[in-house]
């Protein structure tokens, strides 16, 4: 159980194009989920949380005009990155809030690389 | 506001030795902790957790980990390591608002 699905795995894009990504939680009903950057050889970088029917609580210093959240239903949300630039590229992970509201169970990743 | 850390970033233990990465939290209450585990271009896959009740907390895997108060420590322990270990393992503290991370500790394993 537990188990969290992103889409794509990765993606490469040309500079300027937008990209979505879907993180869907497959065994259960997800109220928030998570988005997460991390960069070569670092920690994660929590990006925003995301509620379903409301909207997205971004962090200091994460452009939400940028990277746009939308929690639709309750095993899905999007993570659009639009316009984006090389320095956009990364690895981008979301997670999902349990039954337990407590604990968080990630999905694989999407490598987003940017030419 | 919540820290964790992780003092070791890289560790190398030979396969079959026992094992041991440390974490240490800071939080005025009793925290709730994660050790996460994430291979090499994949998303992190929950260990163990502590919430309350016993501080010795059994996972996947054969690991464990104990909850100190005392030292605000989170200490993964594994008695013998595999080959399969070798991977980078993040401590984690918080929950219902957000989850800190740690750095992360890359274990490697040599045969």
């Amino acid at each position: 159980g537990a188990v969290v699905s992103q889409h794509p795995s990765r993606v490469i894009c040309k500079s300027g194009t937008s990209v979505k990504i879907e993180c869907r939680s497959l065994d259960f009903q997800a109220t928030t989920m998570f988005w997460y950057r991390q960069f070569p050889k670092q920690s994660l970088m929590l990006m925003a949380t995301s509620n379903e029917g409301s909207k997205a609580t971004y962090e200091q210093g994460v452009e939400k005009d940028k990277f746009l959240i939308n929690h639709a239903s309750l095993t899905l949300s999007t993570l659009t990155v639009t316009s984006a630039h090389p320095e956009d590229s990364s690895f981008y992970i979301c997670s999902a809030r349990g039954t337990d509201q407590e604990t968080q169970y990630f999905g694989p990743g999407t490598r987003l690389l940017v030419l | 506001a919540q820290s964790v850390t992780q003092p070791d970033i890289h560790i190398t233990v030979s396969e079959g030795a026992s094992l041991e990465l440390r974490c240490n939290y800071s939080y005025g209450a009793t925290p709730y902790l994660f050790w996460y585990v994430q291979s090499p271009g994949q998303g992190l896959q929950l260990l163990l957790k502590y919430f309350s009740g016993d501080t010795l907390v059994q996972g996947i895997k054969g690991f464990e980990a104990e909850f100190k108060r005392s030292q605000s420590s989170f200490n993964l322990r594994k008695p013998s390591v595999h080959w399969s270990d070798a991977a980078e393992y993040f401590c984690a503290s918080g929950g219902y608002q957000k989850v800190t991370f740690g750095t992360g500790t890359k274990l490697q394993v040599i045969p």
